[in-house]
């Protein structure tokens, strides 16, 4: 069975731009979280979606935000861009959501610069 | 939310030799697991682990979950071993939907 899958893999935007990242996670997975990843901050959670819909949020601001589709792959947006938004942008896909046991399975990232 | 505590930050070691990693939670979770972030960034499933004790090779892992810690054990380390280890949990109480809480990471290099 194929892993979770991101695109793309690089890029490199101008501050105040916006960016498109993409997930496919694993077949019959259901549950996407997106985590940004940054030397000074560790890894964050940013949103969980699950049924095309956002499940859970994280502390980040409204430039950050997402979408399900109907066959479970995910993307998120970042509008204007700022500096501080260089990070590693990772997915996760699970089979379900909610507190019950679910282990998560992550993508290889996704790896953004902003200039 | 939940506070994740790893350690030791840093261990270095000689091939051969033998490692515990722990990490602590500020309160109960559920869906405790490891990772290894290879080079690329990507972060590779090592164990699942809510409660008990696995084993996968040179690789073992227990969680005493009303204490909320969990280990990681690498024995006979090889070089291939070295990156950082992360563990991450989810809070057992409230709604966290899809939302993991992630350790600072150890970084391990193991030496030839």
């Amino acid at each position: 069975k194929a892993g979770v899958t991101q695109t793309p893999r690089y890029l490199i935007k101008t501050r105040g731009q916006q960016v498109t990242l993409s997930c496919s996670p694993i077949s019959g997975h259901r549950s996407v979280s997106w985590y940004q990843q940054t030397p000074g901050q560790g890894l964050q959670f940013l949103f969980e979606y699950f049924s095309e819909t956002q499940r859970n949020k994280g502390n980040f601001p409204g430039r950050f935000s997402g979408r399900q589709f109907s066959n479970s792959r995910s993307e998120m947006n970042v509008s204007t861009l700022e500096l501080g938004d260089s990070a590693l942008y990772l997915c996760a896909s699970s089979v379900t959501s909610g507190t019950a046991y679910n282990e998560q399975f992550f993508g290889p990232g996704t790896r953004l610069t902003v200039l | 939310g939940i506070q994740v505590e790893q350690s030791p930050p840093d261990l270095i070691l000689q091939e051969g030799a033998n490692s515990t990693l722990r990490c602590n939670f500020s309160d109960s979770v559920n869906n405790l697991q490891w990772f290894h972030q290879n080079p690329w960034g990507q972060l590779i499933n090592l164990f699942y682990i809510p409660s008990g004790t696995k084993q996968n090779g040179r690789l073992s892992a227990t969680t005493v979950a009303t204490e909320r810690y969990s280990l990681l054990y690498i024995s006979s380390s090889q070089t291939t071993d070295s990156g950082v280890y992360f563990c991450a949990g989810k809070n057992a109480g409230g709604t966290s939907y899809g939302k993991l809480t992630f350790g600072q990471g150890t970084i391990l290099t193991v030496h030839p």
